[in-house]
């Protein structure tokens, strides 16, 4: 099992908000990335550190962070928003980088 | 434009070793931390390891120690992943991508990444 839990799925209005939730007590120490990822694509940066955005991804993508929780918001989602969504963070250990099991998002 | 280009689909027998191959363009492999992620089909991501810039530098994660073995070649910019002792469960795609950090350590990123490989391993 992994150190970082997220919710298998979670379904939006579209145009409506929706936070993506990732849960472990190494990230009371770390802060985390958070990566989209489309069928048959390779993961793509969307939000890592103090909610820092990647040249080219839309300001709808937040993250924040809370005790041993870290979020992505997505302010206004869009139907090309659906896909999985991956947090990523050292783990407690300090050797080793792992992920949490994804959350598919559907937008309705 | 920084770009990682990966080999092809690989099709391998049980017990039989595969060497996946990362080359990259737009980025000097000898400034960046190099990771390789592999996912099974349907299933999540998963951390393997890393190679130094130097090279020099190997870390894995504990469940592929002694099977995996990360390696690189500067003279053609290419990154290699290598994992022996194959297994059904070992197909997956597999990708590399660069690391980022920041200065206080305090968070890690990749970006860009490959395409991904496919390994199948089926007897």
């Amino acid at each position: 099992s992994s150190e970082l839990t997220q919710d298998p799925t979670v379904s939006v209005a579209m145009g409506q908000t929706v936070r993506i939730a990732c849960q472990g007590d190494c990230l009371r120490n770390y802060y985390a990335a958070w990566y989209q990822q489309k069928p048959g694509q390779a993961p793509l940066l969307v939000n890592y550190g103090k909610d820092i955005r990647p040249s080219g991804i839309p300001d709808r993508f937040s993250g924040s962070r809370s005790g041993n929780t870290a979020s992505l918001t997505i302010t206004g989602a869009q139907a090309e928003d659906e896909g999985d969504y991956y947090c990523m963070s050292r783990d407690s250990s300090g050797n080793e980088l792992v992920f949490g099991g994804g959350t598919k998002l559907t937008v309705l | 434009q920084v770009q990682l280009v990966q080999s092809a689909a690989e099709v391998k027998k049980p017990g039989a070793s595969v060497k996946v191959s990362c080359k990259a363009s737009g980025l000097s492999i000898t400034r960046h931390y190099m990771h390789w992620v592999r996912q099974a089909p349907g299933q999540g991501l998963e951390w393997m390891g890393v190679i130094s810039p130097t090279g020099e530098i190997t870390s894995y994660a504990q469940r592929f120690q002694g099977r995996v073995t990360l390696t690189r070649d500067t003279s053609t910019s290419t990154l290699y992943m290598e994992l022996s002792s194959l297994r059904s469960e070992d197909t997956a795609v597999y990708f590399c991508a660069r690391d980022h950090s920041d200065a206080d350590q305090s968070v890690w990123w990749f970006d860009p990444w490959g395409q991904g490989t496919p390994v199948i391993v089926s007897s």
